[in-house]
């Protein structure tokens, strides 16, 4: 089975704070990336995705992301952190599965705490 | 403007009282899928159809059933809810698209099971 890992489960920034948020995968093959994140009280939504061409992205609310080929990896950024960035955030992985079907795996989520 | 509704949002049944979770959707989005997720724990994938077509996970108990009767309604079906069925269900839509899923996600149903 694909795996999707981010090594922070839980990070506390201060407002103004530069944010790094890790994620890796395992799928060797042709893949779709995305971050969701999920605000207190509210349903996951897009951040932003790659599909192809510049691997670096730009999403909503001034997140952006990279994808690295060679690295497996898929990094969220976001130069300057405010309070109402405090919420979860989930990186997902999208690949077409043995069976033909496009198939989603999440990692389990980071939870960003932005202190005012 | 609420997309994919999921209803109700938070559901307390007993311990193998049959249980059923409803998900909405206004996309005409032709893909729909239910996931689980545990406290810190990825959104595990349960199910998901294609249209009509039902694919389910290899490892989802059989506790656990859908249907779909039409293009905006999915259920999710708890046969005999047990203690660890606890969680929050989340309903998702895409379309069918080669390109990548795009998933529309629901606010999620909390189950807790007494």
């Amino acid at each position: 089975a694909q795996s999707v890992s981010q090594h922070n489960h839980h990070v506390i920034l201060s407002e103004a704070a530069s944010l790094e948020l890790g994620c890796n995968y395992s799928y060797g093959g042709t893949v779709n990336l995305f971050w969701y994140v999920q605000y207190p009280g509210q349903h996951l939504q897009l951040l932003l995705k790659y599909f192809s061409g510049d691997p670096l992205v730009k999403g909503i609310k001034g997140f952006e992301a990279e994808f690295i080929k060679s690295k497996f990896s898929f990094n969220l950024r976001k130069p300057s952190v405010q309070w109402s960035d405090t919420a979860e955030y989930f990186c997902a992985v999208n690949y077409m599965n043995s069976g033909g079907y496009q198939k989603v795996t999440f990692g389990t989520g980071t939870k960003l705490q932005v202190i005012p | 403007d609420a997309m994919v509704i999921q209803n109700p949002r938070y559901q307390v049944t007993q311990f193998g009282k049959p249980v059923t979770l409803s998900c909405s959707q206004t996309l005409n989005h032709n893909v729909m899928y239910w996931y689980q997720q545990k406290s810190s724990q990825a959104p595990k994938l349960l199910f998901h159809y294609y249209d009509k077509d039902f694919n389910n996970e290899a490892d989802t108990p059989d506790n656990f059933q859908s249907r779909r009767p039409n293009t905006s309604f999915c259920f999710l079906d708890i046969r005999s809810p047990g203690l660890g069925d606890a969680a929050m269900y989340l309903c998702a839509t895409s379309r069918r698209d080669r390109r990548a899923n795009i998933q529309y996600f629901g606010a999620g149903t909390r189950l807790s099971v007494l």
